[in-house]
């Protein structure tokens, strides 16, 4: 099984800041790399697919990056509904999701 | 508009049985594979079971094998979890999800329902 980890657990940020994302892969699952957003009381909400590629509807402030075993998400210019728990989630085998980045308001 | 919505969950003891029901609409059910993914309080999201399309094959996690069991019926489109000897380390928050193809993320979730297992 291909453990996931995420870094940093949490990030205190002010609306308007840039948040980056780690996650690493323990082997190299190529592209096959999501990152999903959750909100308290809500099901995971698929943000990026094949590492880069946004979702229907997913806002251009969005964006991911990386390959092999390091992966990145990027939210540029924070709006307030954007504060989540953030998830990466490798599928190149039996799919596997990261403990998770929360990301609050500071 | 895809979606899914699950039924089913509550409070169980130890060693209890629970079936989970997840009803799909606006989508061809019947031609994809179909999966659980449960999330513990305060935990990352985790793969739980599969079923192919037909159901002649399935697939768990391996802390569930021998105690869970995935089926569906595909007039109803419906997807069942039969959950035997249930753990408390089986409580958390039980998702029907789907995904578009076998090498791609779940892009469709239910809204979950909730298996509490304690005495």
């Amino acid at each position: 099984e291909i453990v996931m980890t995420q870094s940093p657990d949490t990030l205190s940020l002010s609306p308007g800041d840039r948040a980056t994302l780690s996650c690493r892969a323990s082997q190299t699952v190529t592209y096959n790399l999501a990152w999903y957003q959750q909100k308290p009381g809500q099901a995971p909400r698929l943000l990026i697919s094949g590492a880069s590629t946004r979702a229907t509807g997913v806002p251009v402030r969005f964006s991911g990056r990386g390959s092999g075993t390091e992966f990145t998400l990027t939210i540029n210019s924070l709006q307030s509904e954007d504060f989540a728990v953030y998830y990466c989630q490798q599928y190149s085998n039996w799919p596997t999701f990261g403990p998770g980045t929360k990301v609050e308001m500071k | 508009e895809e979606q899914l919505v699950e039924s089913g969950g509550g409070l169980v003891q130890p060693g209890g049985s629970l079936r989970l029901s997840c009803s799909a609409s606006g989508f061809n059910f019947r031609t994809l594979p179909m999966h659980w993914v449960r999330q513990a309080p305060g935990k990352g999201p985790q793969y739980v079971s599969a079923i192919r399309s037909n159901g002649d094959k399935t697939y768990y996690t391996d802390s569930v094998k021998g105690r869970f069991t995935i089926s569906r019926d595909n007039s109803k489109n419906t997807l069942y979890l039969q959950m035997n000897s249930l753990r408390p380390e089986d409580t958390g928050i039980y998702f029907c999800v789907k995904k578009p193809y076998d090498t791609s993320p779940f892009d469709v979730w239910g809204q979950g329902t909730v298996v509490t297992v304690s005495s």
